[in-house]
């Protein structure tokens, strides 16, 4: 059964840092491109970030590059988002999904349950 | 960026058929998935491509595409459709790789 499940929310200052986890299992991690998905309260979802397979590419939206950093670990089987100079807006539920195909589809076939991230002083 | 417009809430009667749009340029080009959402629950995908169902969805979901236009199509709605409905494509303007829809809210009378 495949299975995601994120770590590392909380409440965090503005300025501040927080890294994400996603640990993934029942299937082949290192095969598949990963994204992070957002949703802040009562809002919609939005994309934020992915990586592909051997995580020597990556792409961020406008709101986040320069600020967040997506990166893999495929011996631990696990994702990351590296948030740093959080801004209120970034406030969310941050979801890991993943690429149905071996490739960047942008078909999301599996989610995490999410974790939420709060910036606030 | 490229934008996908959906409807903000739509109601459809017990059993009977709903369809939920969503616009925009990029669906000219590329083909949307859609998402339903419960409350307090993540995304489930629901159709993909063409019309694409993933295994263990029920085959009164069914999806279309015509122009700027993508649709998802409940035929013979039951409780447990009633959710948010996002629809996602990649983004045409190359500004970023994807972009959801704005979501439907859909009301099973």
């Amino acid at each position: 059964e495949v299975q995601l499940v994120e770590s590392g929310g909380g409440l965090v200052q503005p300025g501040g840092s927080l890294r994400l986890s996603c640990a993934a299992s029942g299937f082949t991690f290192s095969s598949y491109w990963m994204h992070w998905v957002r949703q802040a309260p009562g809002k919609g979802l939005v994309w934020v970030s992915r990586i592909n397979s051997d995580g020597s590419s990556t792409s961020y939206a406008d709101s986040v590059k320069g600020r967040f950093t997506i990166s893999r670990d495929n011996a631990k089987n696990t994702l990351y988002l590296q948030m740093n100079s959080l801004r209120a807006e970034d406030t969310a539920v941050y979801y890991c999904a993943r690429d149905l195909y071996s490739s960047s589809s942008g078909y999301f076939d599996y989610w995490g349950q999410g974790t939420l991230v709060t910036v606030s002083s | 960026s490229s934008e996908l417009t959906q409807d903000p809430a739509v109601s459809v009667a017990l059993g009977q058929t709903v369809r939920i749009t969503c616009q925009g340029d990029s669906l000219r080009s590329y083909y949307a998935s859609w998402y339903q959402q419960k409350p307090g629950q993540a995304p489930v995908l629901v159709i993909y491509g063409k019309n694409n169902r993933p295994s263990g969805i029920p085959d009164r979901f069914s999806g279309s595409s015509s122009g700027n236009t993508a649709s998802l199509t409940i035929t013979g709605a039951q409780a447990e459709d009633e959710a948010d409905y996002y629809c996602n494509s990649r983004d045409s303007s190359g500004n970023l790789p994807y972009v959801f829809g704005t979501g439907t809210k859909v009301t099973v009378l």
